[in-house]
């Protein structure tokens, strides 16, 4: 275990329809960094939060979007799936801003049918 | 925008023999960082370099930072199945220290 908690851990969904996927990042880390992960794509870096506050954006789609709430948990919202959306959407914490290396989540494996 | 390449993309080793993969930035990197990923499992730290020339060792497990801090290497010896997985290199994204952009990943098999 980690220490990064996310759920589900399999969701199946329709095109078209939205999904929430959650994050609890490890105690004491403030920053959560969100990552989708396919085949042929790799590991691509989606949005990051530090104690709150959107901090970086990578190439997250207009249909996808995400918070971090006080309690410092994240959701990440996609919305409009499409069947490329499925991938696997991990979920990265670290102490600060940065720095020294991410803890990982186990991941939700979204799958669009 | 930031680019890092790993080679090979996949080898496949019989147990014990020695296994490289190989690291490169289009830009410069303040630091390099290697994660480990086992095959259904998620992505898990392994080391951090900062220095140029920097050498790092864990125990079959050699790291190397580049003298113009651009590329990188992992070399494990005597490889054992325990290594199967993907190694991936990361390096934060020029302008965002704090997001890392991840390497495309080389997968080791080992076969005995």
């Amino acid at each position: 275990d980690s220490g990064v908690t996310q759920t589900p851990k399999h969701l199946i969904t329709a095109t078209g329809q939205r999904v929430t996927l959650r994050c609890s990042p490890r105690s004491g880390d403030l920053s959560v960094y969100w990552y989708q992960q396919s085949l042929d794509q790799g590991l691509q870096f989606l949005i990051q939060y530090y104690n709150g506050e959107e901090r970086a954006k990578g190439n997250i789609l207009e249909r996808f979007s995400a918070q971090q709430f006080p309690d410092l948990h994240s959701e990440l919202n996609l919305s409009s799936l499409e069947l490329g959306d499925s991938a696997l959407y991990f979920c990265a914490s670290s102490l600060g801003d940065g720095g020294y290396g991410y803890t990982f989540g186990s991941g939700t494996r979204l799958t669009v049918v | 925008g930031q680019q890092v390449m790993q080679i090979p993309q996949y080898q496949h080793v019989q147990e014990g023999e020695d296994f490289t993969t190989y690291c490169n930035s289009s830009t410069t990197l303040s630091n390099i960082q290697w994660y480990k990923q086992r095959p259904g499992g998620h992505p898990v730290f392994l080391i951090q370099l900062v220095k140029s020339g920097e050498v790092k060792k864990q125990k079959r497990l050699t790291f190397q930072f580049g003298e113009a801090k651009k590329n990188s290497s992992l070399h494990i010896t005597a490889t054992q199945t325990t290594d199967v997985g993907t190694y991936f290199c990361a390096g934060p994204s020029t302008g965002t220290a704090s997001k890392l952009t991840f390497g495309t990943g080389t997968r080791l098999q080992v076969t005995l």
